[in-house]
């Protein structure tokens, strides 16, 4: 079935500094894959997505590219900020439609001043 | 942006009782609500599909008697956990789908959650 698996955390970096969570997937046909992002009391926000092969999606300074030869989606940022300590969850699906989502065990990240 | 409340936020409650756990969509109407489980440094799993207006759809291995959804309108689905036991203890979440936000994954909102402790 499908799987994802993500870098396990926590996660715990200084402002300014580089991040790379790397997240891999398992599926069937082509999915469309996701991050996702839970800050401190709310819910899972959409933070980016690619629906095919070589798409790069961005939001907020985070890119991800989707990369089927290695079927890898790893969500980056060049200069993290405190603001972004928060969960962060990789997702596909494959049900356009459907909209089921199957999700990676989420990465918690820190980033200290 | 498109908002999913879910009451109560915590909830504890004794070995035995039901608990029903609310999701709403606040300014749209949804017609379809997805109810996840999340157990500790595990991943969300998706219970149940709820569309308005017909039964939930429930995923291999969960018990439909067990935890009984409704979604009686557009903007109001609940999951009953009956006769709960210490190993339903969990956190609750769920999404709803606005039929009209576009494209993959962006339609599904979610909710911040439900912890429940079963005593």
């Amino acid at each position: 079935g499908d799987s994802v698996t993500q870098m396990e955390g926590p996660v715990t970096l200084s402002e300014e500094a580089f991040l790379t969570i790397n997240c891999t997937y398992t599926a069937t046909g082509y999915p469309s894959l996701f991050w996702y992002v839970q800050y401190p009391g709310e819910g899972l926000q959409l933070l980016l997505k690619a629906t095919k092969a070589d798409d790069k999606g961005s939001n907020k300074g985070f890119e991800a590219t989707y990369r089927k030869e290695t079927t890898s989606f790893h969500l980056e940022k060049g200069s993290v900020q405190v603001s972004d300590s928060a969960v962060y969850f990789c997702a596909l699906s494959t049900n356009f439609g459907n909209e089921k989502l199957t999700f990676g065990t989420g990465t918690r990240l820190t980033i200290i001043p | 942006g498109a908002v999913v409340s879910q009451h109560p936020s915590w909830v504890i409650c004794k070995s035995g009782t039901s608990v029903k756990i609310e999701c709403r969509s606040l300014d749209f109407q949804a017609t379809t609500m997805f109810w996840y489980r999340q157990f500790p440094k595990q991943s969300l799993m998706l219970m149940a599909t709820s569309n308005e207006g017909s039964k939930a759809t429930y995923e291999q291995g969960v018990e439909k008697d067990k935890f009984l959804i409704n979604h009686a309108s557009l903007t109001l689905s609940t999951l009953t956990v009956t006769s709960a036991h210490p190993e339903d203890s969990s956190f609750y979440i769920c999404s709803a789908r606005d039929p009209l936000a576009g494209g993959p994954g962006n339609e599904q909102f979610f909710g911040p959650g439900t912890r429940l402790t079963v005593l």
